[in-house]
């Protein structure tokens, strides 16, 4: 099976803390993505990554940055966390070929960020 | 008009009832369809795709209707375990980012 994992299912941080969230999936997929959802908003994308050291921003990328140094990992990073960024976090994985957008996207369990 | 609309429900139907989901789209160019299952406080997971016509898989079945630019998710002899909510996701082809329901709410009751 594949498996997308997420290093932190919990988190609670301050305002203006800089913060990581850690994704890796064991089966060698081309296409990573980082999304989040929030109530009546539904997921939205903030970035994505079709190879390492690849990335490309998503619909909603300001106050965030992302890092793919191999390929299994994407990471997800708050520069300074605000209140706003209060949400569930969703990293996925597709294998490639089909383009970016066109396999099954895997999921990992979501870490749920609360920023006060 | 949204890109991708769907009822939020939450529909409530006994156990064993036949249920169904419209989706409609806007971007009459969309090239692929599928529905996601989530699990309150879960992960979506793919339930199914839709390339063409439609597709069935045992007790589920998804149809697209490209003339009125909407897909269905039909669900027969409900369980409980079917309790969750579907996303219906657009791909709109040419390399673009997929484009996400908000998910209908499904709940069966016994």
């Amino acid at each position: 099976d594949v498996k997308v994992t997420q290093s932190s299912r919990y988190l609670v941080k301050r305002t203006g803390e800089k913060v990581f969230l850690e994704c890796v999936q064991d089966m060698d997929h081309e296409n990573m993505f980082w999304y989040r959802q929030d109530p009546g908003l539904g997921l939205r994308l903030i970035y994505f990554s079709y190879d390492v050291k690849m990335k490309e921003k998503g619909d909603i990328p300001e106050g965030y940055s992302v890092s793919r140094e191999k390929k299994e990992r994407f990471s997800l990073i708050l520069e300074s966390a605000s209140t706003n960024q209060t949400s569930m976090y969703l990293c996925a994985s597709t294998l490639g070929g089909q383009g970016a957008f066109g396999g099954e996207l895997f999921f990992g369990e979501g870490s749920r960020l609360t920023v006060l | 008009r949204k890109e991708v609309e769907q009822d939020p429900g939450p529909f409530n139907v006994p156990e064993g009832a036949t249920v169904a989901f419209n989706c409609t789209y806007s971007n009459s160019a969309s090239q692929s369809f599928f529905w996601y299952r989530q699990d309150c406080r879960k992960e979506p997971k793919l339930l199914m795709s839709v390339y063409s016509s439609g597709n069935e898989d045992g007790r589920f079945t998804a149809q697209l209707n490209r003339a009125s630019q909407y897909i269905s998710l039909l669900i027969r002899d409900s369980k409980l375990s079917d309790s969750a909510t579907y996303l219906c996701v657009v791909n709109p082809g040419n390399n673009r980012k997929l484009i996400w329901g908000l998910g209908t709410s499904l709940a069966v009751n016994p």
